[in-house]
């Protein structure tokens, strides 16, 4: 089962900044925070990842809390191309089966003009 | 980030056939794949999961024997469907993840398979 929470559906403006919540309050301290989207009908597509700092990339930005129990995926000027499922999932970082990307429902962005 | 390629994107079978899925890493070695399944309106399923040159480890209600798995190279794995049924119509997405970058997992574009 997934690790995470996360409303099932957002709507944005188109330009405007979209903030996606995860809860994850069971992280354990070896696991990772990473963030995949699927558009209609594609393979998923890394956007980013982090553990405990936050992070920027060219793509978006990942807020993780102190307590690592929640996190914000933030794209800022939102496009009506970033319309798809964004998945927010935890994952170990020492391999084995625990290293697998298992996916929960995502919430699924719609980015309106 | 790095490419993954599946072929074909589409295939449209009859009842009982075998349907074979490649993909491919195309600038880096492969040295686990893993494949999904995705029925419409649901998640990624993760159903096996192969290092190169060993078995597959199949998830807890996958039949290995319907689902052959062969990544016989560092760069290529396959997934052979065998005597496909309608309830087997899904996209099939496979992913890679190189051991010098552990962190970075790749995915390819899909195969939507239809049986009829």
């Amino acid at each position: 089962d997934a690790k995470t929470t996360q409303p099932p559906s957002m709507d944005c403006a188109e330009g405007r900044a979209a903030n996606l919540p995860c809860n994850h309050s069971t992280i354990s301290g070896n696991e990772y925070v990473y963030w995949y989207r699927q558009i209609h009908s594609q393979g998923p597509q890394y956007i980013i990842h982090g553990l405990k700092n936050n992070e920027t990339n060219e793509m978006a930005s990942l807020i993780i809390t102190e307590d690592r129990k929640s996190s914000t995926l933030i794209l800022p000027h939102a496009t009506l191309r970033d319309t798809a499922v964004y998945y927010c999932i935890v994952r170990e970082i020492y391999g084995g089966s625990q290293g697998n990307l298992i996916f929960g429902k995502g919430t699924k962005l719609s980015v309106k003009p | 980030g790095a490419v993954v390629s599946q072929h074909p994107s589409r295939v449209i079978c009859k009842s009982g056939t075998s349907v074979k899925i490649e993909c491919r890493s195309l600038d880096f070695q492969a040295t686990t794949m893993f494949w999904y399944r995705q029925f419409p309106k649901q998640s990624l399923m993760l159903m096996a999961t192969s290092n190169e040159g060993s078995k597959a480890t199949y998830e807890q209600g996958v039949e290995k024997d319907k689902f052959l798995i062969n990544h016989a190279s560092l760069t290529l794995s396959t997934l052979t469907v065998t005597s496909a049924h309608p309830e087997d119509s899904s996209f099939y997405i496979c992913s890679a993840r190189s051991s010098g970058g552990y962190n970075e997992q790749f995915f390819g574009p899909g195969t939507r398979l239809t049986v009829l």
